[in-house]
């Protein structure tokens, strides 16, 4: 298995556009994660879905953010418009919820920029 | 109370020491407590997890170590080498939030050759 894959790996994008970031889960897995990493407040968890169903979104910080799970194999989190303080590391994980010691598997993350 | 609380922020430490980081907790609920590895440009790893009927859980040179009644665990890293150098999150779980983790603020270990 190819692991949870994001893309893409690097953004650069300009204030008040739009980004949209992307997830492949792994094969099997019915658990989805997007985390924001930033040096000051660490990994945040910004959204969590359980069988392509949001079930907590509260750590997404305002409007402009919206997660989609189109399919149960993919996600996407898209900012609009984006701002410079949106610039962070953008991790997707994935699991299966079937124990109390199901591991999380991280994608390697986005690094977005917005300037 | 979903907070988790990791010390120190960074550590600098000799090829052959103990490294050693700490987390705390507030939140009773939690019942897994993993260790996450994040090299430069990677994605967080799961390292090694303790459920809090055990007060230690040993892999390789990688052990935690559990207090339930000090809400408090620690990972050690025994014969630290330097590629052990990366960052270090605690992280903590409860049986209703399913896969969701809370993590510390990581640790960013350096291993000096």
């Amino acid at each position: 298995d190819a692991g949870v894959i994001q893309s893409p790996r690097h953004e650069v994008t300009e204030m008040g556009q739009e980004v949209t970031l992307r997830c492949k889960l792994i094969s099997g897995h019915n658990s989805l994660f997007w985390y924001r990493q930033t040096m000051m407040r660490g990994l945040e968890l910004l959204i969590y879905f359980n069988n392509n169903v949001p079930i907590d979104d509260s750590g997404m910080p305002e409007d402009r953010f919206s997660a989609k799970m189109p399919n149960a194999s993919f996600s996407t989190l898209k900012i609009q418009p984006s701002e410079p303080r949106d610039s962070a590391v953008y991790f997707c994980a994935s699991s299966r919820t079937v124990s109390l010691n199901t591991e999380a598997f991280f994608g390697q993350g986005t690094r977005l920029t917005v300037v | 109370q979903q907070q988790v609380k990791q010390s120190p922020q960074s550590l600098i430490v000799q090829k052959g020491g103990i490294s050693i980081i700490n987390c705390a907790y507030e939140n009773t609920a939690f019942d897994y407590f993993p260790w996450y590895q994040q090299f430069p440009g990677k994605g967080p790893a799961l390292l090694i997890a303790i459920r809090p009927d055990v007060s230690e859980k040993k892999e390789g040179r990688f052990t935690i170590s559990f207090n339930k009644s000090a809400k408090q665990f620690s990972l050690h890293i025994m014969d630290s080498q330097p590629g052990d150098s990366a960052t270090y999150f605690c992280a903590a779980r409860t049986e209703t939030s399913g896969s969701r983790l809370t993590f510390g603020e990581g640790t960013q270990l350096t291993v000096n050759p």
